[in-house]
């Protein structure tokens, strides 16, 4: 069972370049996440998905696309790089049950540290 | 979304006991809290949650007020592994989202 897993592990970019960050779970959970994290800062929710076929935006979702086409994947894509976008992006993934509202916890994969120039 | 305060940092001894505060004062009765930690280099770790009675895991001690307004971490016997950020978060059953503040960075002194 290896949980969440993210690749790369780190990419530079050129500005305006694209790229896909991967992001897989072995879990069988229904909810995924895509945060990034600049340094010395909170998480910041970028999107999420409650199911395949089902996603929708958090609090920072310029610049970014998702899809979820499996239970597994959950692949985040960045069109037009920009130096804004250079952060730690982490991938995570909960299981959420009706009677367990808000009680799921949440895992994460070990990060994508994305660097734009 | 309600918000929670924490201090930016904190300092313990090891093998002595840690007590991480959290001020919630908005906090609506669904709301669970939540305590992650994110060692150097890491993602975050679930620590343990509770919503209104205190709750004791394998790593640490949550305390709740009576209030809710507020609660506290408690880790009994901190090691150096157990320098990270650790972060409140309160999550509401009307949403499924959390939402990360900055957290408190413990150091922790061999």
């Amino acid at each position: 069972n290896a949980g969440v897993t993210q690749t790369p592990k780190f990419r530079i970019l050129k500005i305006g370049q694209s790229m896909t960050l991967q992001c897989t779970q072995d879990m069988n959970h229904n909810y995924m996440y895509w945060y990034r994290q600049d340094p010395g800062m909170g998480l910041k929710l970028i999107y999420y998905s409650v199911g395949a076929g089902i996603t929708d935006k958090g609090e920072v979702p310029n610049g970014y696309n998702v899809s979820r086409s499996t239970t597994e994947d959950f692949p985040l894509r960045l069109e037009l790089a920009a130096p804004s976008q250079t952060s730690v992006y982490f991938c995570a993934s909960s299981y959420y049950t009706p009677g367990g509202r808000g009680q799921e916890t949440q895992y994460f994969g070990p990060g994508t540290r994305l660097l734009v120039l | 979304d309600a918000k929670t305060t924490q201090p930016n940092s904190m300092e313990s001894n090891e093998e002595e006991p840690v007590h991480l505060p959290c001020n919630h004062s908005t906090i609506s009765g669904t709301d669970y809290i939540h305590w992650y930690r994110q060692l150097p280099s890491q993602g975050p770790e679930y620590v343990i949650h509770g919503l209104t009675s205190n709750v004791n895991n394998r790593m640490a001690s949550l305390a709740i007020a009576e209030d809710r307004k507020s609660s506290t971490l408690i880790l009994h016997r901190a090691t150096l592994r157990d320098a990270a950020v650790y972060y409140c978060i309160l999550r509401s059953s009307g949403t499924y989202k959390y939402i990360f503040g900055t957290g408190t960075r413990l150091k922790v002194l061999a």
